[in-house]
């Protein structure tokens, strides 16, 4: 079975510009989550999603968002980038909420 | 609210020898328990986890967590280490409705 897979893999953008990060969950999961990590904050908790609806949502401000889709792949939003978001961003799937979640190689995003 | 605690940041130890990485958690209901471990440059690997049940559990590649509700912890070991374990490892906590909460990391350093 194919593993979480993340698109893309690296991103440079310029402050004020927006960025979509998109993440495909195992096969036959259905609950997907996001995850962002830096160096000084560690893993940080961005949203759950499963069957289209956001469970669950962290502390991060309104420029970020997401969504999932019938098909379970699920997007993440950040507009209006500042320097603070460069980041490596981290989808997780799992077949439902609270189980065990299995995590992609993550998309590394760099805003100068 | 719950919270992860990872004791040491870095843990230099040398090859063949054991080593203990340390997670205690607060939680004040039940738990579900995980240590993920990353590599350089890549996403989090699930290493092993408590649901239920033993509260010794074991990954197939040698290590081994137990759970100990009494002092609210789920320490890593391993007897022998190779240079090939050196990553970062993550503790993380989930309970009831509640999303995954991470500590925020050991680097296991394992010199030749």
């Amino acid at each position: 079975k194919a593993g979480v897979t993340q698109t893309p893999r690296y991103l440079i953008k310029t402050r004020g510009q927006q960025v979509t990060l998109s993440c495909s969950p195992i096969s036959g999961h259905r609950s997907v989550s996001w995850y962002q990590q830096t160096p000084g904050q560690g893993l940080q908790f961005l949203f759950e999603y499963f069957s289209e609806t956001q469970r669950n949502k962290g502390n991060f401000p309104g420029r970020f968002s997401g969504r999932q889709f019938s098909n379970s792949r699920s997007e993440m939003n950040v507009s209006t980038l500042e320097l603070g978001d460069s980041a490596l961003y981290l989808c997780a799937s799992s077949l439902q909420p609270q189980e065990t979640q299995y995590f992609g190689p993550g998309t590394r995003l760099l805003v100068l | 609210a719950q919270s992860v605690t990872q004791l040491d940041s870095q843990v230099p130890v040398f090859e063949e020898a054991p080593v203990e990485l340390r997670c205690n958690y607060s939680s004040s209901v039940s738990v579900y328990l995980f240590w993920y471990v990353q590599y350089p440059n890549q996403g989090l690997q699930l290493l092993l986890k408590y649901l239920s049940g033993s509260t010794l559990v074991e990954s197939i590649n040698g290590f081994e967590a137990e759970f100990n509700k009494s002092q609210t912890s789920f320490h890593l070991r391993k007897p022998s280490v190779h240079i090939s374990d050196t990553a970062e490892y993550f503790c993380a906590v989930c309970s009831g409705n509640t999303p995954l909460v991470f500590g925020k990391g050991t680097r296991l350093s394992v010199i030749a």
